[in-house]
């Protein structure tokens, strides 16, 4: 069974300041998916950004862009001029391949992350 | 679009009680899935379906069940509500890697 670890809790970064958070994950797929979600106050779950497993180039969404180390099973989120509005939990997630048939994400415990003005 | 919307937004249930959550999607998704949210934790799977009339158990299915009678409907029920089933409940649809999530249902049983 895959499992997603995120070792940081809690989080605190300054107004304009980047932050990186950190997701590890243990799978015997050699191709699968990982996501970034975001979850602020309002509870509404929101994607992020997504990587492919067997595209090496690391994904980029505006401010947001991510450290991929398939060899390490490592998958980071960093988060470049931070805003006041990025303040939420993070949930790092992960897919096994869409066709396999079992396509539930599973997700990481989160981490609460707090944009400081 | 609506998306995914889910019905109630709240609610207290008394232990043994049953009730049925709603979730209905307007973007003709075959995927379906349930989720619960336990204070501090992340999202784990109740149960999932592909399609119309096909339902499979995730990690945490004791105590529910679902039915999927049209691509459009994916209901929850619980039987016998108890305190261990407090938690926000969401569902989501999703027709190929992205899941679009409904926003939430938060579930008291006292």
């Amino acid at each position: 069974a895959q499992t997603v670890t995120q070792s940081q809790p809690e989080m605190s970064v300054q107004e304009a300041e980047t932050v990186t958070l950190s997701c590890t994950y243990d799978t015997s797929e050699s191709n699968y998916y990982l996501f970034w979600y975001k979850q602020p106050p309002s509870r509404q779950m929101i994607l992020v950004i997504r990587q492919e497993a067997y595209k090496q180039q690391n994904a980029t969404e505006n401010r947001f862009s991510v450290n991929f180390q398939k060899a390490a099973k490592s998958f980071s989120l960093k988060i470049s001029d931070s805003q006041l509005g990025d303040t939420a939990m993070y949930f790092c997630a992960f897919m096994k391949p869409f066709r396999s048939g079992n396509t539930p994400l599973v997700f990481g415990k989160g981490t609460r992350l707090s944009v400081i003005a | 679009n609506a998306g995914v919307t889910q019905t109630p937004k709240f609610r207290i249930l008394k232990i043994g009680q049953s009730m049925t959550l709603q979730c209905t999607q307007d973007m003709n998704h075959n995927y379906m899935y349930w989720y619960r949210q336990d204070p501090g934790m992340g999202l784990k799977l109740i149960y999932y379906s592909v399609g119309a009339g096909i339902t499979d158990k995730g990690e945490v299915p004791n105590g529910y069940n679902v039915s999927r009678s049209t691509t459009e409907d994916f209901p929850l029920r619980l039987e016998l509500a108890a305190p261990s089933q407090t938690s926000v409940y969401f569902c989501a649809s999703s027709a190929d890697l992205e899941q679009f999530f409904g926003p939430g249902t938060r579930l008291t049983v006292l």
